[in-house]
C-alpha cells in the first residue's frame, strides 16, 4: 500500500539554523499538506500546497517558514532561523483531491537546542 | 472561529468492553467531521469521516461515529475493543469552504488492558 514517508525522523538543531524537512507524498495525489504539533499540544495545519503553490496557510507559517516542491517526488519544508517553539513533530499529508482522505507521513520531531 | 473540544484526554478500557470518545465541534459554518488514530510511531490514519448524508458513519476496524447537528457532537463508538484498539485518537473538523485545513482536537489515548 502506498504510503507518504519523511525524513529524517528525528532531527536536532541549533537556534539560527535552517533546517528542511522531507517528504515524499504518495505519487499521484496532488495535494500536499504540513502539520505540526508541539509536545502535549494539538496537531496544528501549517499549510497547504496545489500546483505548486500554497492554498492556504495558518497564522504560524510566516516569512521563516517555506516549502517547495523541487522534483516529482519530493515536498520539503524549510525553517530558515529556528527558534526554541519551533521543536516539535513535523507532519507531512497527502491527498489525491481537496476533497479526499489525507494520508499522513510518520513525522519529523525537530528538536532545537 | 470554530474549535474541536475532546472531552477525555485518556480512557482505560478493558478488553472486548464497548468504549466511546467525545468531541464536540463549535463553528459558525457547515463543517466536515473526521476521526485519525495514532498508533505508536506511526503518522494519522483516517478511521471515518462526516461529509453530510446519514449521520451514522461506519469505520474501519469496528469504529462507528454519529453526527449530531443539535448538539454539534461527533462521538466515536467501538462495541468491543482489542489490545490492538491501544491509540490515541483524534476528531478534527475542516470548513466546508476551507476543506483542506484540517482543526484536530487535543487526542485521546485509548489504553485497552486484558
Amino acid at each position: 500500500e502506498p504510503e507518504v514517508t519523511q525524513t529524517p525522523s528525528h532531527q536536532v538543531t541549533q537556534m539560527g539554523q535552517e533546517v528542511i524537512l522531507r517528504c515524499v507524498p504518495i505519487s499521484n495525489h496532488l495535494y500536499f499538506y504540513w502539520y505540526r504539533q508541539i509536545l502535549g499540544q494539538k496537531v496544528e495545519f501549517l499549510v497547504s500546497f496545489y500546483n505548486n503553490e500554497i492554498s492556504e496557510k495558518s497564522e504560524i507559517f510566516d516569512d521563516q517558514f517555506s516549502v517547495e516542491r523541487p522534483d516529482g517526488s519530493n515536498f520539503t519544508l524549510k525553517i530558515r532561523s529556528t527558534k526554541l517553539e519551533d521543536s516539535a513533530m513535523y507532519f507531512c499529508a497527502s491527498s489525491w483531491g481537496l476533497k479526499d482522505e489525507q494520508y499522513f507521513g510518520p513525522g519529523t520531531r525537530l528538536t532545537v537546542t | 472561529a470554530q474549535s474541536v473540544t475532546q472531552l477525555d484526554s485518556q480512557v482505560p478500557v478493558f478488553e472486548e468492553a464497548p468504549v466511546e470518545l467525545r468531541c464536540n465541534y463549535s463553528s459558525s459554518v457547515s463543517v466536515y467531521l473526521f476521526w485519525y488514530v495514532q498508533y505508536p510511531n506511526q503518522g494519522l490514519q483516517l478511521l471515518l469521516k462526516y461529509l453530510s448524508g446519514s449521520t451514522l458513519v461506519k469505520g474501519i476496524n469496528g469504529f462507528e461515529a454519529e453526527f449530531n447537528k443539535s448538539q454539534t457532537s461527533f462521538h466515536l463508538r467501538k462495541p468491543s475493543v482489542h489490545i490492538s484498539d491501544t491509540a490515541e485518537y483524534f476528531c478534527a473538523v475542516s470548513l466546508t469552504d476551507s476543506w483542506g485545513k484540517l482543526q484536530f482536537g487535543a487526542g485521546t489515548q485509548v489504553v485497552v488492558t486484558p
